[in-house]
């Protein structure tokens, strides 16, 4: 089966310029996840879609990140205006509803550099 | 809230066997998981603890106690391949069907020797 698609692969961009990446989930995943990952740290969830609701964005900086999965399908995830600290790969993954096994199935992942 | 504990770095030769130690507090705590991820590529799962015990996968097993909220990876038979970062996560979802939501630790980095 294909696996999870995102784009781009690499960014970079000037502080405060905006900026959005791509994810198109495992055919049949109903959960969609982004998490940024800081170089040397673990992955940081920042949203959780079941379809095309939000379950969980308690850790997203809503003043200057979005989310949506309009279809509940593919995601986009933006930030406007972006900073410094925003330079880190954001990860997008997929599970089928329900996978108590937590088996979560990671993009490449979009590696985004502000300067 | 939930955090998780595991070592920085580790170092070990070919052939042989590391383990790799995670400890864990959460809120609600409905399984540990292991995930392996080399040098710019994207986290894999490895392995899956939902109960006390050993689950066993080839080369690699992994542990979980839950009255200790400690687990671990044990890595046997070293493989230079096997050098990348383990990350311990954990599901703290009380409701099975909501499905995981995982909160990872900060990553092990293995090195492995000739």
């Amino acid at each position: 089966e294909a696996g999870v698609a995102q784009s781009p692969r690499y960014k970079i961009i000037e502080k405060r310029q905006s900026v959005a990446f791509w994810c198109n989930p495992i055919s049949g995943h109903a959960t969609l996840y982004w998490y940024q990952q800081i170089l040397g740290q673990g992955p940081k969830l920042l949203i959780q879609f079941q379809n095309n609701g939000v379950v969980d964005d308690s850790q997203l900086p809503k003043d200057r990140f979005s989310a949506e999965r309009l279809k509940g399908v593919d995601s986009t995830l933006k930030i406007q205006p972006a900073k410094l600290e925003d330079s880190a790969v954001y990860l997008c993954a997929s599970s089928p509803r329900g996978s108590g096994a937590n088996v979560l199935t990671f993009g490449a992942g979009s590696r985004l550099t502000v300067l | 809230g939930q955090s998780l504990e595991q070592p920085s770095e580790v170092t070990a030769v070919e052939g042989a066997i590391v383990q790799i130690n995670c400890t864990y507090q959460t809120s609600g705590f409905y399984g540990l998981s292991w995930y392996q991820q080399h040098d710019g590529g994207a986290p894999t799962f490895l392995s899956y603890n939902g109960l006390d015990g050993l689950e066993e996968t080839g080369r690699f097993s992994s542990f979980l106690s839950r009255s200790d909220s400690y687990g671990y990876l044990l890595l046997q038979e070293l493989q230079m391949k096997d050098s990348a970062s383990y990350f311990c996560a954990v599901d703290p979802a009380r409701i099975y069907n909501q499905g995981g939501k995982l909160i990872f630790g900060q990553g092990t980095e293995l090195s492995v020797k000739p």
